[in-house]
Formats: C-alpha cells, sequence, structure tokens
C-alpha cells in the first residue's frame, strides 16, 4: 500500500461548480498535511495547510479526519485557472521526517 | 528576495554517465530536500540536507549522492545514469529551528533531465 494515495483523476468539470476530492494516508503516527499545486510542467507550489480544525481560503477548504485518516479538498465555484494537479503532503511534526507527496490528482474546468 | 534557484535547467545525458544537478535555497532557509518527478507521478523524496550532513533519506541507491555546502546551497550526484533516472528534479528548501519546520516547502522549477 502506498503511504500516500489519490485519485488521478482527471475530474473534468465544467466553470462555477464545486469539486472535492480525497487523500489517503497510511501513517497514523503523521502530523502535517498540506495541500500543494502543480501546474504543468511547473514546480508545486504551497496551495495550503491542513489542520485539524479544517481550515477556509476563499474558494478553498481543507479537512482532516484522522480517524480515517484521510484529508479533503474542496474548491467552491471552480475557474477555468484552477485547473491544475493537486498533490496531497504528509509529514512527521518533526523537520526531519519524511516528506511524502501523493501523485496528484488532475483537475481541469472546462468553460 | 530570491527564491529557490536550479540549475541547469535541462540536461541531456547518455547512460553511464554521471550528473551533478546545484540547488541555491531561498534567502534565509537552511534547510534543502531533493525530489525526483516523473512524469505523471508526485515528487518522489530522495534526501534532505540540514547542517552540511544527510538528514533523511528516501528509497533511492547509493548512485544518488548530494552535498550541502555552509552557505546552505546544495548539489544533487547521480552516477552510472540509467534511462529510467530521467525525470524532473526538483530542490525544495525550507527552514529548521529547534527540530521544527517554521516554514513550508518552497520549489525550485527544476532540472529536467533526460538520459539517452
Amino acid at each position: 500500500r502506498k503511504e500516500v494515495e489519490q485519485d488521478p483523476g482527471p475530474f473534468n468539470v465544467p466553470e462555477g461548480a464545486t469539486v472535492a476530492f480525497n487523500c489517503t494516508y497510511s501513517n497514523s503516527a503523521s502530523q502535517s498535511f498540506f495541500w500543494y499545486r502543480q501546474d504543468c510542467r511547473k514546480e508545486p507550489k504551497l496551495l495550503m495547510s491542513v489542520y485539524s480544525s479544517g481550515n477556509e481560503d476563499g474558494r478553498f477548504t481543507a479537512q482532516l479526519n484522522r480517524a480515517s485518516q484521510y484529508i479533503s479538498l474542496l474548491i467552491r465555484d471552480s475557474k477555468l485557472s484552477d485547473s491544475a494537479t493537486y498533490l496531497c503532503v504528509v509529514t512527521g511534526y518533526s523537520s526531519a521526517s519524511k516528506i511524502i507527496f501523493g501523485s496528484g490528482t488532475r483537475l481541469s474546468i472546462r468553460p | 528576495d530570491a527564491g529557490v534557484t536550479q540549475s541547469p535547467t535541462h540536461l541531456i545525458k547518455t547512460r553511464g554517465q554521471q550528473v551533478t544537478l546545484r540547488c541555491s535555497p531561498k534567502s534565509g532557509h537552511d534547510t534543502v530536500s531533493w525530489y525526483q518527478q516523473a512524469l505523471g507521478q508526485g515528487p518522489q523524496f530522495i534526501f534532505q540536507y540540514y547542517e552540511e550532513e544527510e538528514r533523511q533519506r528516501g528509497n533511492f541507491p547509493d548512485r544518488f549522492s548530494g552535498h550541502q555546502f555552509p552557505n546552505y546551497s546544495s548539489e544533487l550526484n547521480v552516477n552510472a545514469l540509467l534511462l529510467g533516472d530521467s525525470a524532473l528534479y526538483l530542490c525544495a528548501s525550507s527552514l529548521t529551528a529547534q527540530g521544527q519546520a517554521l516554514e513550508k516547502l518552497f520549489f525550485g522549477s527544476g532540472t529536467q533531465l533526460s538520459v539517452l
């Protein structure tokens, strides 16, 4: 079983739609969780951290479910510019912990 | 404020050759991590350097080695290149203090390595 798993997609949704995807992790000792966005042939960029209480940043909402060991990302009122690959990242508490990326979920927003 | 810079941006090598990739971290960062990203895959962790020492290592063979310099910049060396080493190599920097990551990972734009 992979340490971090994501549905590769692609998710193809119309502009304005709400889309959500999950990421599961296998190490119950994992402490820190993030979503990164990666555009084609570009480097990953931090989208948002995922806190135990959940967090929201504009149209983006991230949730953590420790009991079921998954994190989620919800995008409301999707824009064409949201088209990208979304990478789930899981790590431990210490900066010396391994940082594990999922394979990414491809999202394509159509006009 | 300079971000993470990597060089070269593209590189073509043949099987069996050796390659060195370079990375300068974001200003103020002291920790450098290297990742290999094959087409259609997420970044795979190679290793992390802090205080000029390898602190963590992923599942990569000894052909992959690295170094960190006193100015925090880093090199990734790959010996005896294989076709399967063709990938985008990403460098990421962060700040460590008292064993905790104070800042998230910031990535360079990567080096695209093609092995023929």
